[in-house]
């Protein structure tokens, strides 16, 4: 089976930088992907990293250690609009039907 | 328009009770999936189908049903509802011609209380 770890919760400042870490036990890794989550929506996508390395986007960046099963969401500029939860997933080309399972999510929280 | 729609976006029942969640979605993704959320345990998969012919059971699927009356319609039963199955339910879709990245787009979620 497919287990991810990622922290309950974080507390930033505006304009902070938040890393949000997540460290995943699967049989058959393709990829970790990250979605976003705002308190009554749903969530919608970030990121995916199937390589070792960083990937940035605008003020967020994904990474990705396929050999220490570790990645991270890094959050740069903090502004209000970024307090949701964070999600990571992975796509295991071992579970049935190349499915994503899904981590327990890491709410942030970002203060004036 | 939205994109994935889900029906009803609430709904209170009693235990015992029949009910159907409704997705339908306009992006002409042959995949669909349910999941339902509990807090601190985020999304976990229930049914998913990979094309009209194509049902698979995920990792919760116990208490409920699912049936895909077309490409664009995936629907999800309680057989008889229970007050644990009090959750948020997410329909999602993607498209298998996107490789290993397959984005999943999820609907509104429908916010089911089993009394």
């Amino acid at each position: 089976g497919q287990s991810l770890e990622q922290p309950s919760e974080v507390t930033a400042v505006e304009g902070a930088i938040v890393q949000i870490n997540c460290t995943y036990q699967t049989s058959g890794f393709y990829g970790l992907s990250w979605y976003q989550q705002h308190d009554g929506g749903a969530p919608t996508f970030l990121s995916y990293n199937a390589l070792d390395g960083l990937e940035e986007t605008g003020r967020f960046s994904s990474f990705l250690s396929r050999s220490d099963s570790y990645g991270y969401l890094l959050l740069q500029e903090l502004q209000m609009k970024d307090s949701a939860s964070y999600f990571c997933a992975v796509r295991d080309w071992e579970a049935a039907g190349n499915k994503l399972t899904f981590g327990g999510g890491t709410r942030v929280l970002v203060k004036p | 328009d939205a994109d994935v729609t889900q029906t009803p976006r609430n709904r209170i029942t009693k235990t015992g009770k029949r009910i159907m969640l409704e997705c339908s979605q306009t992006k002409g993704h042959d995949r669909m999936y349910w999941y339902r959320q509990d807090p601190g345990l985020g999304l976990r998969l229930i049914y998913y189908s990979f094309d009209v012919k194509d049902i698979n059971k995920g990792e919760i699927s116990d208490g409920y049903s699912v049936s895909r009356q077309a490409q664009a319609k995936f629907s999800l039963s309680l057989e008889s509802a229970i007050p644990n199955q009090t959750a948020l339910y997410f329909c999602a879709t993607s498209d298998v011609s996107q490789g290993p990245q397959e984005t999943q787009y999820f609907g509104p979620g429908t916010r089911l209380l089993v009394l």
